[in-house]
C-alpha cells in the first residue's frame, strides 16, 4: 500500500518568504508527527496530531511555525518569514495511534533551503 | 547533557563482526524506538520496546528500564547495514526525544 508522502521533495526559498509543506499520512493512521533534521544534526520533534487536534506544540521553534491537519488526513506545516536557520529536512511520520504502542512510518522528507 | 545519549557516535567494523550500539536516557519514558536512517535519508522504524528484548532477523534490541539503557545489536554485520542508527525515547503519550545517532560503516 501507499506509504507516507510529502511534498514538495525540495524547496528553495528566499529569506522572509512563507513556505507550506505538505504531508499525506497512511490512510487510517490517526496520529501524525512533524520532525526537523538540520544538516549534520539529530532529529527534533516539532508537533504531533491525534486526529486533527494538536495537544503538544511545545516543539515548534517559534511563532513563525504553525501546523494544521484536516480530519485524519493531510497536514500542512507553515513557516512564515523564513530565516536561514530554518534550512533543514522536514520529516513527517504517521502511526495507528499512541507512539508508545504503534510504530511510526516516516515520509521521505522535504528539504528546505532558505537563501 | 542531552536527555538521550548514544554511543559510539561513529563505528566502523569489518563485515561479519558483532555490532553493539548503546542508548542511555535520563527522562521517564513509556517506550523506546530504534530507527535506521539510510544514506539517502529515508528513515525506517526497526524496533519499539518498553521492556525486555526483541529480535528481528540479525537485529536484537534490549532495554533495561531500571538502568535507563537500551542496546541495539547486529549479528553477522553486512555492508548493507551501513546507516545511521537512532534511538528515540517516548515521553508521555506521544513526544519523541531523539539521540544524536550512531553512524555505522561496515567494510567488506
Amino acid at each position: 500500500g501507499a506509504g507516507v508522502s510529502q511534498s514538495p521533495s525540495n524547496k528553495v526559498t528566499e529569506k522572509g518568504k512563507d513556505v507550506e509543506l505538505r504531508c499525506d499520512p497512511i490512510s487510517g493512521h490517526t496520529a501524525l508527527y512533524w520532525y526537523r533534521q538540520r544538516l549534520g544534526q539529530g532529529l527534533e520533534f516539532l508537533i504531533y496530531f491525534q486526529g486533527n487536534s494538536a495537544p503538544d506544540k511545545s516543539g515548534l521553534p517559534s511563532d513563525r511555525f504553525s501546523a494544521e491537519r484536516t480530519g485524519e488526513s493531510v497536514s500542512t506545516l507553515t513557516i512564515q518569514r523564513t530565516q536561514q536557520e530554518d534550512s533543514a529536512v522536514y520529516l513527517c511520520a504517521s502511526s495507528l495511534g499512541l507512539a508508545g504502542v504503534y510504530e511510526q512510518y516516516f515520509g521521505p522528507g522535504t528539504r528546505l533551503t532558505v537563501t | 547533557k542531552n536527555e538521550v545519549e548514544q554511543s559510539p557516535q561513529n563505528l566502523t567494523a569489518q563485515e561479519g563482526e558483532f555490532i553493539t550500539i548503546n542508548c542511555s536516557y535520563s527522562v521517564g519514558i513509556s517506550a523506546l524506538h530504534w530507527l535506521q536512517q539510510h544514506p539517502g535519508g529515508g528513515i525506517v522504524s526497526l524496533f519499539m520496546l518498553s521492556s525486555g528484548k526483541k529480535k528481528h532477523g540479525r537485529l536484537i534490541a534490549t532495554i533495561n528500564i531500571q538502568e535507563k539503557h537500551s542496546s541495539l545489536h547486529i549479528t553477522a554485520s553486512h555492508p548493507r547495514d551501513s546507516a545511521v542508527y537512532i534511538c528515540a525515547a517516548i515521553q508521555g503519550a506521544q513526544k519523541l526525544v531523539f539521540g544524536q545517532g550512531t553512524r555505522l560503516t561496515i567494510n567488506p
